[in-house]
């Protein structure tokens, strides 16, 4: 059975901090692919990244770096000079080959940045 | 930019009335999605299409059923609304299996 464990409901920094956001996943399968959401308080989730299960490089875009680790079956997510417009919930997500149509979202961390 | 819309925002409806929640997907996207979501229970899957005409139960398909006769349309349909079915619903649509899904803005149903 596939996972996905964001273990952090709630998150508060200061503008201009740096954050990581934890996302753990469970699969046995070899081939996954795994995602990142941002919804807003608007309400419409926002696509951030994917990655396949054969690419570990990090990813950097602009303010935003994800760190993927199959050693510890992680796919981080970092804020580096957190804006208040970063605030929303984040979703983490994984789907795997073998059934590839559907998406296992993680249950959100929410990210709350004050002025 | 892909782009996904559903027919409403928020919507008011009654117990025992037949409901319709429509979506569309100007991308030529394979396969869409039915989500609820709700606080504290996250994303759940009602219901996915990998083609026209196709479908398949998700995770939570009691009390609704869907259709897609038209690649870039898909619809919920719920066919005697309840309290319990008060809910965000989400429409999502993707390239093909394993890529990114994107969503509508969701429709806010309030059934009284």
């Amino acid at each position: 059975a596939q996972k996905v464990t964001q273990a952090q409901t709630e998150i508060s920094v200061v503008e201009k901090e740096d954050v990581t956001l934890d996302c753990v996943y469970e699969t046995r399968d070899t081939t996954y692919y795994l995602f990142w959401y941002k919804q807003p308080p608007s309400g419409e989730l926002v696509f951030l990244i994917r990655r396949n299960s054969f690419d570990e490089q990090n990813e950097i875009s602009g303010r935003y770096s994800w760190n993927f680790q199959k050693s510890t079956s992680s796919f981080n997510f970092t804020i580096t000079a957190s804006q208040v417009v970063d605030s929303a919930v984040y979703f983490c997500a994984l789907s795997v080959y073998s059934s590839a149509s559907k998406i296992i979202f993680g249950s959100g961390t929410r990210l709350s940045i004050r002025p | 930019d892909v782009k996904v819309t559903q027919s409403s925002r928020y919507l008011v409806k009654r117990t025992g009335e037949k409901v319709f929640l429509e979506c569309v997907q100007d991308m030529d996207h394979e396969n869409m999605f039915w989500y609820r979501q709700d606080p504290g229970l996250g994303l759940r899957l009602i219901y996915f299409s990998y083609d026209v005409k196709m479908k398949e139960k998700g995770d939570i398909p009691e009390g609704y059923s869907v259709s897609r006769e038209k690649k870039e349309r898909f619809s919920l349909i719920l066919e005697s609304a309840s309290t319990n079915q008060t809910s965000m619903y989400l429409c999502a649509s993707s390239l093909l299996s394993g890529y990114e899904q994107y969503f509508g803005p969701g429709t806010r149903l309030t059934v009284t």
